[in-house]
């Protein structure tokens, strides 16, 4: 079974540009989530989604993050402008559903550094 | 505010014997937990669980231990290898199968 996918692995921009990035869950798991995880930290959920629809967006910084999931599949975090404390590992991670029951499947993660 | 959060930000252990990994939390009304391993430069990788309802629960060569009197959750691997350095995490799972996680430490294993 292939795990989350994401791309790209590595980014490095300048504070106050535009970045994006993208999600590949596991095949049918309708449960996708974006983390944000600074250096030294544990990561922190940003978004939720279930199929395209979202469950919890509360952490989200909605003035500069944005996230979509048109088709219920693929997924994409935007950051726009960045800003320097912007520079984290961004997971994405997905599960077959919401319930507790369900074990959350982490991709590699995207490193941002923002100069 | 709620946190989960671990008393070692580093353990350094010689190669064969035996660590343990703490993680303090502060919600009383948290009822699963979960360890979580990261390598570097990968995602979270789930270990273990426990529900609330558990003191102890074991898998192979990490064993699980929940004190819910001091909110306090403890993670041991037997026999520590060095594939076993990485960072742990423990997490609390909260309705809708939200992750609530803790800092972390670092597992570092000596040959």
């Amino acid at each position: 079974e292939a795990g989350v996918a994401q791309s790209p692995r590595y980014k490095i921009i300048e504070k106050r540009q535009s970045v994006a990035f993208w999600c590949n869950p596991i095949s049918g798991h309708a449960t996708l989530y974006w983390y944000q995880q600074i250096l030294g930290q544990g990561p922190k959920l940003l978004i939720q989604f279930q199929n395209n629809g979202v469950v919890d967006d509360s952490q989200l910084p909605k003035d500069r993050f944005s996230a979509e999931r048109l088709k219920g599949v693929d997924s994409t975090l935007k950051i726009q402008p960045a800003k320097l404390e912007d520079s984290a590992v961004y997971l994405c991670a997905s599960s077959p559903a919401p319930g507790s029951n369900y074990e959350q499947y982490f991709g590699p993660g995207t490193r941002l550094t923002v100069t | 505010g709620e946190s989960v959060g671990l008393h070692l930000p580093t353990l350094s252990v010689q190669e064969g014997d035996n660590s343990i990994i703490n993680c303090a939390y502060s919600n009383s009304a948290s009822d699963y937990f979960i360890w979580y391993k990261q390598e570097s430069g990968k995602g979270p990788q789930f270990i273990i669980d426990i529900r609330s309802n558990m003191d102890k629960r074991q898998g192979q060569r990490v064993t699980v231990l929940l004190n819910k009197t001091v909110k306090h959750l403890s993670l041991q691997i037997a026999a520590t290898q060095p594939g076993d350095s990485a960072v742990y995490f423990c997490a609390e799972k909260k309705y809708g199968n939200k992750l609530v996680f803790g800092a972390g430490t670092i597992l570092r294993v000596k040959s």
